[in-house]
């Protein structure tokens, strides 16, 4: 099975704050990753797929990048409704598997 | 609009049986596979199983593996895991959500919908 590693597990920041979390898979996958956020008690919330395209009615200032084995997921401007734990994910063979999460607080 | 709506969770005892259903609405659901995705209490998502547009391949986490079956019947939009032998560590909130396919040449957004989850507990 593929191996997704994040990080960090968890870090606190400021609304504003640009904030980046990385995403490693253990062997290549191409663009076929993905970054959901999820808040407590609620289903994850698609934000990015193919490592870099938007899903509809996410705000601009999320944004992914990556290929390959290395990827990141960016939040230019951290808004007081991203304060959330994001998952990465790779879609390119099954066993789909998942990072461990990366918890965003507020500081 | 799309829904997944599951249902069949609840308390079992080590050892027992539960089957779990999801019933899908708004979207052509014979046209994509899905998958089944949990996450125990207080950990990360994990995901358990998949299958097909027709149903034809299955797919499995090595956790479940020999325990768990997936189905579905599309003429009645419906996803299924029956679950064997339930763990401790089985315990968690099941989740359906629509999976990554291609089909004539056109490939479909992954995990672009989600149920809102059933718990499963499995505790004597």
């Amino acid at each position: 099975a593929i191996r997704m590693t994040q990080s960090p597990s968890s870090f606190s920041a400021s609304t504003g704050d640009r904030v980046t979390i990385t995403c490693r898979a253990s062997q290549g996958i191409s663009s076929y990753l993905a970054w959901y956020q999820q808040n407590p008690g609620k289903a994850p919330k698609l934000l990015i797929f193919a490592a870099s395209t938007l899903q509809s009615g996410v705000p601009s200032r999320f944004s992914g990048s990556g290929s390959g084995t290395d990827f990141t997921l960016t939040i230019s401007c951290l808004q007081s409704e991203d304060f959330a734990t994001y998952y990465c994910q790779q879609y390119y063979s099954y066993p789909r598997t998942f990072g461990q999460g990366t918890k965003v607080e507020i500081k | 609009e799309v829904q997944l709506l599951e249902s069949g969770g609840g308390l079992v005892q080590p050892g027992g049986s539960l089957r779990l259903s999801c019933a899908a609405s708004g979207f052509t659901f014979s046209s994509y596979a899905m998958s089944w995705v949990r996450q125990a209490p207080g950990k990360g998502l994990e995901w358990v199983s998949g299958i097909s547009d027709s149903g034809d391949t299955t797919y499995y986490a090595d956790s479940v593996k020999g325990r768990f079956t997936i189905s579905r019947d599309n003429s009645k939009n419906t996803l299924y895991l029956q679950m064997n032998s339930l763990r401790a560590e089985d315990t968690a909130v099941y989740y359906c959500a629509k999976d990554y396919s291609c089909s004539g040449g056109t490939c479909y957004i992954p995990f672009d919908y989600w149920g809102q989850g059933t718990l499963v507990t499995v505790s004597s």
